[in-house]
C-alpha cells in the first residue's frame, strides 16, 4: 500500500521568508512521489516529479523537493516565499494511480 | 496544445438522481483517471481507464461507473446520489506508453452539489 502524510495543515510564511512544506511517504515498492498546487476553485498543478533520477529534484516556481529514503520523507522547499505562492500544497504518491495527502494551505503575509 | 477540460464546471443534484460528467484528455494522452475532492481534503483515486478499460479502482462503490471512449475522452457516471456524494469530481489524463509515473495533468474539475 502507498500513503503520504503531510505534516501541518497550515503553514504561515513571511514574504521573502523559506518555505518548508513537510510530506513523509509510506510505499513497499520504489515510490514515485508528486508535489501539485491548487489554487482557489482551480484544479491540481504539478509542481515536480521524484522518479528515481536524482534525489533532489527541481521544479516549477523556483520550488524544490529532497527525496531522503532514510527518513522516508520528500519535503518541499522555495528559498523566498512570494504572495503569489499562497495556496494549497498537496503531496502525492503512486504509479497508475495517485494517493494524495490532505493538503497544506501556505498563507504568504506581506 | 489543448489541456484538459471537464464539463459541467458546476452542478446541483438532488439525493437519489443520477449524474453524469465528462472529461477530454490531453492531446496525445490515452489513460484518464477520476479522482474526488471533498471539501478541505486530499483528491481521492475513483478508477482509471486505459485504452477503453478499467484499469484500477479505489475504493468507491458500484454506483461510481465510468466510460472512456475511442477519443479518449470519458464520462464519470454517478446512481443513486447521496448527500456526501457532494464534491469536486477531477479528471486527469496521461500518456501509459511514456512508462510507469506517468505525469497526470488535470482538468479545472466539476464542482457538484447534491441537496
Amino acid at each position: 500500500a502507498q500513503s503520504v502524510t503531510q505534516l501541518g495543515s497550515h503553514v504561515s510564511v513571511s514574504e521573502g521568508a523559506l518555505v518548508l512544506l513537510r510530506c513523509n511517504y509510506s510505499s513497499s515498492v520504489p515510490p514515485y512521489l508528486f508535489w501539485y498546487v491548487q489554487y482557489p476553485n482551480q484544479g491540481l498543478q504539478l509542481l515536480l516529479k521524484y522518479t528515481s533520477a536524482a534525489t533532489l529534484v527541481k521544479g516549477i516556481n523556483g520550488f524544490e523537493a529532497e527525496f531522503k529514503k532514510s527518513e522516508t520523507s520528500f519535503h518541499l522547499t522555495k528559498p523566498s516565499a512570494h504572495m503569489s505562492d499562497a495556496a494549497e500544497y498537496f503531496c502525492a504518491v503512486g504509479g497508475s494511480a495517485i494517493y494524495f495527502g490532505s493538503g497544506t494551505k501556505l498563507n504568504v503575509k506581506p | 496544445e489543448t489541456g484538459v477540460t471537464q464539463s459541467p464546471t458546476h452542478l446541483i443534484k438532488t439525493r437519489g438522481q443520477q449524474v453524469t460528467l465528462r472529461c477530454s484528455s490531453q492531446s496525445g494522452h490515452n489513460t484518464v483517471s477520476w479522482y474526488q475532492q471533498a471539501l478541505g481534503q486530499g483528491p481521492q483515486f475513483i478508477f482509471q481507464y486505459y485504452r477503453e478499460e478499467e484499469n484500477g479502482r479505489g475504493n468507491f462503490p458500484p454506483r461510481f461507473s465510468g466510460l472512456q471512449f475511442p477519443n479518449y475522452s470519458s464520462e464519470l457516471n454517478v446512481n443513486a446520489l447521496e448527500l456526501d456524494d457532494s464534491a469536486l469530481y477531477l479528471c486527469a489524463s496521461s500518456s501509459r506508453d511514456s512508462g510507469r509515473g506517468e505525469t497526470q495533468y488535470f482538468g479545472p474539475g466539476t464542482r457538484l452539489l447534491v441537496l
